[in-house]
């Protein structure tokens, strides 16, 4: 079956880094990407990992490997505005289906002072 | 350039009543993708249009459809609404759709049912 985990929550003061962990199940695995969402806000696009290894885009960064079926968002540097629900999503492509994009149940990350 | 547009912003339903909520993407946008966003379940897709046709389905019920228009705009239709039908739903567009292009995101329709 398909499946996508990361984990519920992760707290952490101003300045730290935190790894948002995410892994998955899915048949067709073609990418993994990386959306924020502010409290009744629009989910906002981040990254995405379509080959293994580490993309880079200023205090964020995101990992993938292809072969552990894993993949992680770095927020390093962590501000107040941070304060917001991850997402991972996986996009899958089948010969029955075009470019599906399933999206993980969200990490809220907590910055404290 | 402007965003995506979802209209209408709030909307209160009963049990049994029909919805349409309209989705208007950024220009030049031909796919048209919608999401229904729920406490705890993150975002279940529903399906997504290119070129005025339904290039992919989730798993939902009949009662919920869709359509596009040839400007890229796109209507989705829940008929015979449940209380589980609340929720906030969410519009996205990208170029042409594909996992590897960004979606961006309208500031959703939140439907509560009463």
């Amino acid at each position: 079956g398909q499946s996508l985990e990361q984990p519920s929550e992760v707290t952490a003061v101003e300045g730290a880094i935190v790894q948002i962990n995410c892994t998955y199940q899915t048949s067709g695995f073609y990418g993994l990407s990386w959306y924020q969402q502010h409290d009744g806000g629009a989910p906002t696009f981040l990254s995405y990992n379509g080959l293994d290894g580490l993309e880079e885009t200023g205090r964020f960064s995101s990992f993938l490997s292809r072969s552990d079926s894993y993949g992680y968002l770095l927020l390093q540097e962590l501000q107040m505005k941070d304060s917001a629900s991850y997402f991972c999503a996986v996009g899958t492509m089948t010969t029955d289906s075009w470019g599906k994009l399933q999206f993980g149940a969200g990490t809220q990350v907590v910055v404290t002072p | 350039k402007a965003g995506v547009t979802q209209t209408p912003r709030y909307l209160i339903k009963t049990r049994g009543q029909q919805v349409t909520l309209s989705c208007s993407p950024i220009s030049g946008h031909r796919s048209v993708s919608w999401y229904q966003q729920t406490p705890g379940q993150g975002l279940q897709f529903l399906f997504e249009y290119f070129s005025e046709t339904q290039r992919n389905k989730g798993n939902f019920p009949g009662r919920f459809s869709g359509r596009q228009f040839s400007n890229s705009r796109s209507e989705m239709n829940v008929s015979t609404l449940e209380l589980g039908d609340s929720a906030l739903y969410l519009c996205a567009s990208s170029w042409e759709g594909g996992v590897n292009q960004p979606q961006h995101f309208g500031d959703g329709t939140r439907l509560s049912i009463l």
